[in-house]
């Protein structure tokens, strides 16, 4: 069955930390898509980053860094130095014939 | 450019009465999702629209929902009749024309946040 868990119900950091979420998959199919989003407080969902299940090599954007890991079928994200501005509900989403959402990370970064 | 336009932002409505939410994807896009989100369930999708033609509704909860996209410019969710169990933010997202669809990213809309007295 398809499944996506995201452990982490709420954290906390002080501003600076850097701090990683975690998102564990389930799919039988060797074809699927990988993704993150984020949810500010506005509410609008803003996409974050895809990933295919071919390519497994990890990608830094600025502050943000994603470790795919097909083995332990995890799609981690790392926020380095952490802002304030980085508070949010973080969704990691997979698609395969369905397209699934984790029940969502909050993030609180306090000054 | 505008990113997808969602309207009423806020409804509320009581118990029996009809409710239709409208999106305007951007300008495009030929993929368009209809998301509910609660607290409960989270995230669902409900149905996905490509080229105007339904593709996947099987998350359409039951018979009173039911969605349309007469043309590449708009679509409505309508509940008829509405419960409270309906209360949630229903998102619409749009997609650029790539294959597969489910590789795409999505742009999602404000929401309209739904309340079902």
């Amino acid at each position: 069955a398809q499944k996506v868990t995201q452990a982490q119900t709420e954290i906390s950091v002080v501003e600076k930390e850097d701090v990683t979420l975690d998102c564990v998959y389930e799919t039988r199919d060797t074809t699927y898509y990988l993704f993150w989003y984020k949810q500010p407080p506005s509410g609008e969902l803003v996409f974050l980053i895809r990933r295919n299940s071919f390519d497994e090599q990890n990608e830094i954007s600025g502050r943000y860094s994603w470790n795919f890991q097909k083995s332990t079928s995890s799609f981690n994200f790392t926020i380095t130095a952490s802002q304030v501005v980085d508070s949010a509900v973080y969704f990691c989403a997979l698609s395969d014939l369905k397209l699934v959402f984790g029940a969502g990370t909050i993030l609180r970064v306090k000054s | 450019d505008a990113g997808v336009i969602q309207s009423p932002r806020h409804e509320v409505t009581e118990m029996g009465q009809e409710v239709t939410l409208r999106c305007k994807p951007i300008s495009g896009h030929n993929s368009l999702f209809w998301y509910r989100q609660t607290m409960m369930r989270g995230l669902e999708l409900l149905i996905y629209f490509n080229n105007n033609v339904p593709i996947d509704d099987s998350g359409m909860p039951e018979d009173r929902f039911s969605a349309k996209m007469p043309n590449a410019s708009f679509s409505t969710l309508k509940i008829q009749p509405s419960e409270p169990r309906d209360s949630a933010v229903y998102f619409c997202a749009s997609s650029l024309p790539e294959s597969p669809w489910r590789a795409n990213e999505q742009f999602f809309g404000p929401g309209t946040r739904l309340t079902v007295l």
